[in-house]
């Protein structure tokens, strides 16, 4: 089982939808990352986030560490915002003082005028 | 600021050649890091690097090295390359202190090809 599993692994929807996209995750960790990468590949962070939520404008970051999961929501969805969401949880490593991520597959949003 | 860089952008290499993948940060950042993505697979961490001087192996580092001069660059060296090292490479960066972790930063990627 890997230890960050995303769904849906592809999601359409018609612009102006809200839309969800969920992270669960099966081992302790220092914060959660949600990335963003374009059609291009470039890949930019989102939110990284140890408790609560974060929100960016129509961008909106939950976790909930009892349960080991986390949501990324867009309001208003636009045909800008189609790009893979990528999941990722991190741990630090005391003795070694580095902080490494763990990576989702991503899930594939395609949003239609 | 020009961020994270890499070049070169794409390269198709014959089995058993070497080459090095260069990445430059101009953001002062202490900690590097090298990732491979495989089509429908999470990226993958290649080796990392806490400071300059300081590297060590992730998760996938066989058949490569990395070396940390400066903090500015973080050069990926491929020896001896195979079709299985046929992946897209991003490099990233990130500053932490006293036990503090941020976002990370990545560059555009190099799409490299082994035949």
């Amino acid at each position: 089982k890997n230890e960050v599993e995303q769904s849906p692994q592809n999601l359409t929807a018609q612009e102006g939808e809200f839309i969800t996209i969920n992270c669960s995750y099966s081992v302790g960790i220092s914060a959660l990352h949600w990335l963003q990468q374009h059609p291009g590949g470039g890949i930019v962070s989102l939110f990284m986030l140890s408790s609560g939520k974060k929100k960016h404008g129509r961008l909106i970051a939950t976790i909930n560490i009892q349960e080991k999961h986390s949501s990324l929501h867009i309001t208003a969805s636009h045909p800008r915002d189609s790009a893979v969401y990528i999941c990722a949880v991190g741990k630090s490593y005391s003795g070694a003082g580095s902080y490494q991520l763990t990576f989702g597959k991503g899930t594939k949003l395609s949003v239609i005028p | 600021n020009a961020g994270v860089t890499q070049t070169p952008k794409f390269r198709i290499l014959k089995i058993g050649q070497s080459m090095t993948l260069q990445c430059t940060q101009d953001m002062n950042h202490n900690y590097m890091y090298w990732y491979r993505q495989d089509p429908g697979m999470g990226l993958k961490l290649i080796y990392y690097s806490v400071g300059a001087g300081i590297t060590d192996k992730g998760e996938v580092p066989n058949g490569y090295n990395v070396s940390r001069s400066t903090t500015e660059d973080f050069p990926l060296r491929l020896e001896l390359a195979a079709p299985s090292q046929t992946s897209v490479y991003f490099c990233a960066s990130s500053y932490s202190a006293s036990g503090r972790y941020n976002e990370q930063f990545f560059g555009p990627g190099t799409r490299l090809t082994v035949l």
